[in-house]
């Protein structure tokens, strides 16, 4: 199906380990985002992506590492979770910059 | 510092009581405005874009209007399948489409 997909749709993780979120969109838009979204917080942009092998940080960007080898594939990784980190996490593409941007379903991620 | 805020956080109508959404802002350079639906447990639904003061968008029972300072989302008649977050934000230029968003506003529709 057409779209931006994320997955997985939940985690449960250990303090410490290594997570990857993956997220993946159809449209080739050349922007991709990440951003968490917490009570109190509302959504947080944590990377953003202008293009292929271009990536730069947001307003949360400690803790977490991207990479964009692809146009379509956008994963976030958490090097070392940790319970701060405990969030619902959304992936969103716009064609250009200033357009509006599409998101995908999220994936809750609890570290324990 | 870039600023989005949303009035009320909150709002309770009956089915058919008309009412409006302020999101203001405080934003140098804006480049446009975008106006969200977030349901529970899934992610915000794209409803607007607007880009210039004066302009004004319509979506079913939804309206959206922008000025200078903020923007207004009008819900005309709504039903209870309108019950959502809706969520405003902004996006400056050259900031690489970073959107900037407001802490939203829950509506309930009552029948």
């Amino acid at each position: 199906d057409a779209g931006i997909t994320q997955s997985p749709r939940y985690k449960i993780t250990e303090t410490g380990r290594q997570v990857t979120l993956m997220c993946h969109q159809t449209w080739s838009h050349s922007y991709m985002f990440w951003y968490r979204q917490d009570l109190g917080h509302g959504l947080r942009l944590i990377y953003y992506s202008a293009a292929a092998d271009i990536t730069d940080k947001g307003e949360v960007p400690d803790g977490y590492v991207v990479s964009r080898s692809k146009t379509e594939n956008f994963p976030l990784t958490l090097e070392s979770a940790t319970r701060s980190q405990t969030s619902v996490y959304f992936c969103a593409s716009s064609r250009q910059g200033g357009t509006e941007a599409f998101f995908g379903q999220g994936t809750r991620l609890t570290v324990v | 510092e870039d600023q989005v805020t949303q009035s009320p956080e909150a709002l309770r109508l009956q089915e058919g009581e008309s009412s409006s959404l302020n999101c203001s802002y405080t934003v140098s350079g804006l480049r446009g405005l975008f106006w969200y639906r977030q349901d529970p447990g899934k992610g915000p639904e794209f409803l607007f874009t607007l880009y210039s003061a004066g302009e004004e968008k319509e979506k079913e029972r939804l309206k959206a209007t922008l000025t200078k300072k903020e923007s207004f989302l009008h819900i005309t008649a709504p039903k209870p399948e309108d019950s959502a977050t809706y969520l405003c934000a902004v996006v400056r230029y050259n900031q690489g489409g970073k959107l900037i968003f407001g802490q939203g506003t829950e509506l309930s529709v009552k029948p």
